[in-house]
Order: C-alpha cells, then structure tokens, then sequence
C-alpha cells in the first residue's frame, strides 16, 4: 500500500530565506511523486511531479525536488521564499502507473516580512 | 480550457436533507475523482471514474454517499441524508488517460450540515 508522512504541519521561513519541506513515501512497486500547492479557497495544482528519468525534478514558481530512493523521500525546495509562496503544499504518491493517488497531510508555509 | 468547473461553491444544509453536488471536468479527460478534504483527516479519495465507469468506491464512507457519472461531461456526489460530520470540501478532479498523470483540481464545494 501507499503512503505519505509529511513532517511539519507548519513551516515558517523568512523572505529570500531557504523553503525545504520534507516529503517521506512508502511505495510497494517504483512511485510516481507529486507536490500540489492549495492557496486559500482554491483547489490543488501541480507544482512538479517525478514519474522515471532524472531524479531531480524542477516545477514552476522556482520549486524543485530530488527523488532519493535510498531515503524513500521526495524533499521540496526553493532557495529564496517569497511573499507570495505562503500556501499549503502536499506530497502524494501514485504505486507506478496506478492513477490512485494519496496524499500527505500537508505542510502550510508562512512567509514572514 | 475553463478547467475542472465545481457547483455550487458553497452549501449550507440541515442535518436529514439530500444534498447534490456537481462536477464538470476538462473536456477530453478521462478519469474523474471526487475527493473530501476536512482538518482531521485531510484529502481523502472518496471514488473514481474510467471512462464514466466507477473503478474504486473503496473510500466511499457509507451507503448514505452515492456518486454517478452519466457522461463524459458531468458528474455528481449525493449525500442522502446529509449529518454534521459530512461537513468538509469537496473536490472534483479529473486528468487525462496515460501513467501518472496529474490532476486538475475544481475549486471545491464547501458543505456545512447544521
């Protein structure tokens, strides 16, 4: 079965800081990854996603994230945090070509001043 | 493309009444997903569409949740009766056939059962 363990409910990072959100999957058969990004009343959009190939995979607004499968983790970054970044972002995980996808619990990241 | 259109946005009901809420997806999708998000237990997978055919209602909660989807274009999930812990957002989402591919996301139905 799936899984996904997000750690940090709540994240706060200053603005131009370093954003890193952890992601830790459990997957029986190889894993497609996704981070979605939820800003206030709205629904869930792709930020980027791993399916096979390089295992450092960039998305959109300047996130990024590395597959380790020796971790088991697909950890989310960005090297300077802005103001417009604060939102909850999920981790989720689909078992290889499977579209059942499950999600984390997400993570709300502040963007202090 | 208009996206992955959700009514209504909000709902308010009392607790015994049948309450409808109604999805349309982004054309030429293929998969459609109905999914409940609350603060105790997150986005939960409630059913999924192949082609308008149910695959997996494993995440369905009880009998009183019944969802259909009689064409490509409009789907809907029914509570009936509807009580207090059926309060959440309700998300519709639908992608495109193929290996993981990524979901488009409605704007939810916020539904308060009084």
């Amino acid at each position: 079965a799936q899984s996904v363990t997000q750690l940090g409910s709540h994240v706060s990072v200053s603005e131009g800081a370093l954003v890193l959100l952890r992601c830790n999957y459990s997957s029986s058969v190889p894993p497609y990854l996704f981070w979605y990004v939820q800003y206030p009343n709205q629904g869930l959009q792709l930020l980027l996603k791993y399916t096979t190939g390089a295992t450092l995979v960039k998305g959109i607004n300047g996130f990024e994230a590395e597959f380790k499968k020796s971790e088991t983790s697909f950890h989310l970054t960005k090297p300077s945090a802005h103001m417009s970044d604060a939102a909850e972002y999920f981790c989720a995980v689909s078992e290889g070509g499977y579209q059942k996808v499950t999600f984390g619990t997400g993570t709300k990241l502040q963007v202090i001043p | 493309d208009a996206g992955v259109i959700q009514s209504p946005r909000h709902e308010v009901t009392e607790m015994g009444q049948e309450v409808t809420l109604r999805c349309k997806p982004i054309s030429g999708h293929d998969y459609l997903f109905w999914y409940r998000q609350t603060m105790m237990r997150g986005l939960e997978l409630l059913i999924y569409f192949n082609n308008n055919v149910p695959i997996d209602d494993s995440g369905m909660p009880e009998d009183r949740f019944s969802a259909k989807m009689p064409n490509a274009s409009f789907s809907t999930l029914k509570i009936q009766p509807s009580e207090p812990r059926d309060s959440a957002v309700y998300f519709c989402a639908s992608s495109f056939k193929g290996r993981g591919r990524n979901l488009h996301f409605g704007n939810g139905t916020r539904l308060t059962v009084t």
